[in-house]
């Protein structure tokens, strides 16, 4: 099965500080990502689309300016949380689309990346 | 407004039993639907995907439905095991964004 990896596993940061989360697809190669956040004993909500070679596409309501994020190869992105404070204080996903053999395409998620702000 | 319901929060079946999921979804136009596990701390695992056209699909004990006049999938887990204790999620799809229910958290009692 498809493998994508993230890194870190879990981070704890002060408040005001950046943490930088990345997010690999080890055995092919991923146009798209995405990055969710997922609340305790909440669903996924996504967050962006991460495009290689162009800018993401944010969901409504996220600030592009605070989670920054780089599709820079075909096989990483990387989620940046800039200025972190309490409330961004969550659990990050990202998964990478690939094509199934019926012919559509599903996402694979990475183990996630729990975040603390203090 | 658009909206996934999965039928209940918690499901407690005892082994070897069938636990039956619900996934109702209202203004969606999914192409296709999609089951994931997850474990407590983990990323969400893809089971199943089931296209707009199929009925029905099976992999070994699991079996999914779709409906799309009820707007309803079902997911069967079959001869349950305490090792399928997990969270269930279903997705739509479209657009290739998935969108998610919140979940059912399936116990299975040894």
């Amino acid at each position: 099965g498809a493998v994508v990896s993230q890194h870190p596993s879990r981070v704890i940061c002060k408040s005001g500080t950046s943490v930088k989360i990345e997010c690999r697809s080890l055995d092919f190669q991923a146009t798209t990502m995405f990055w969710y956040r997922q609340f305790p004993k909440q669903s996924l909500m996504l967050m962006a689309t991460s495009n290689e070679g162009s800018k993401a596409t944010y969901e409504q309501g996220v600030e592009k300016d605070k989670f920054l994020i780089n599709h820079a190869s075909l096989t990483l992105s990387t989620l940046t949380v800039t200025s972190a404070h309490p409330e961004d204080s969550s659990f990050y996903i990202c998964s990478a689309r690939r094509p199934t053999s019926g012919g559509d395409e599903t996402q694979y998620f990475g183990p996630g990346t729990r975040l603390l702000v203090l | 407004s658009q909206k996934i319901e999965q039928n209940s929060e918690a499901l407690n079946i005892q082994e070897g039993k069938t636990a039956t999921l619900t996934c109702n979804y209202t203004n969606y136009s999914p192409a296709y639907l999609q089951w994931y596990r997850q474990d407590p701390g983990r990323g969400p695992v893809f089971l199943l995907l089931i296209r707009e056209n199929e009925k029905e699909k099976r992999k070994e004990r699991l079996k999914v439905t779709f409906d799309t006049t009820l707007k309803q999938s079902l997911f069967h887990i079959t001869a349950s095991q305490p090792a399928d204790s997990a969270t269930y999620l279903c997705a739509l799809a479209s657009d290739y964004k998935l969108s998610f229910g919140a979940g059912t958290t399936v116990t299975v009692r040894a």
